[in-house]
């Protein structure tokens, strides 16, 4: 089956500092990849999502992932974090005849000022 | 206008009674999805509808069913409440295909049974 992990349960940056977020996952082949920010209170919102071609993807509100095939992974990267990005983020993967989208466990991150 | 809307947005309520939560997209998308997110955030999927057709059922209580009248549309009624039962249900919808280009999710519903 296939899953997806993220390893940090709760990172803190200051602001202004750069972010990475790491997510792998476990899959036959390339599934269809995503991150989603949760604000608190809020639905899930997509920043970004990985299909096939360029490997380096860039979303909204200054976020980019990577995919990178021999790791499995599918980090989350911001060069310079606001005070607004404090939230919780969610690594997906969907794959299979009914495009189900599986949820890593989420990262919380808080920025300090 | 909003894209996915649930109602009601809290809900609370007393072990062993009834309730239900309605969701409507207006994207035009074709399959909705409830997902529940847990105290500790963790989201999974429930049950999926794909044109009226139920597509996904995963193993849930068979006190939660879900009913969709029409694409737009897709509600879950639970039976029985329980106090596990709480947590923030979230509908979501996409347009089926390969691949689908992202869900678009709802603001949740915070359930809390008592």
């Amino acid at each position: 089956a296939q899953s997806v992990t993220q390893p940090d349960i709760h990172i803190t940056v200051s602001e202004g500092a750069s972010l990475e977020l790491r997510c792998n996952y476990s899959y036959g082949a390339t599934p269809y990849l995503f991150w989603y920010v949760q604000s608190p209170g809020q639905g899930l919102q997509l920043l970004l999502k990985y299909f096939s071609g360029d490997t380096l993807v860039q979303g909204i509100k200054g976020f980019e992932a990577e995919f990178k095939r021999s790791q499995s992974s599918f980090n989350l990267r911001k060069p310079s974090v606001h005070w607004s990005d404090a939230a919780e983020y969610f690594c997906a993967v969907e794959r299979g005849s009914n495009y189900k989208l599986t949820f890593g466990k989420g990262t919380l991150l808080t920025v300090n000022p | 206008d909003t894209a996915v809307s649930q109602t009601p947005k809290y809900l609370v309520t007393q072990m062993g009674n009834d309730k239900s939560i309605k969701c409507e997209q207006n994207l035009g998308h074709d399959t909705m999805y409830w997902y529940k997110q847990d105290s500790k955030k963790f989201l999974k999927i429930m049950f999926s509808y794909n044109n009226k057709e139920l597509i996904i059922n995963e193993t849930v209580p068979n006190r939660f069913s879900p009913k969709s009248p029409d694409k737009a549309h897709l509600n879950l009624h639970i039976n029985s409440l329980e106090l596990g039962d709480s947590a923030v249900y979230f509908c979501a919808s996409s347009q089926r295909g390969a691949p689908t280009y992202g869900y678009t999710f709802g603001s949740g519903t915070r359930l809390t049974v008592v």
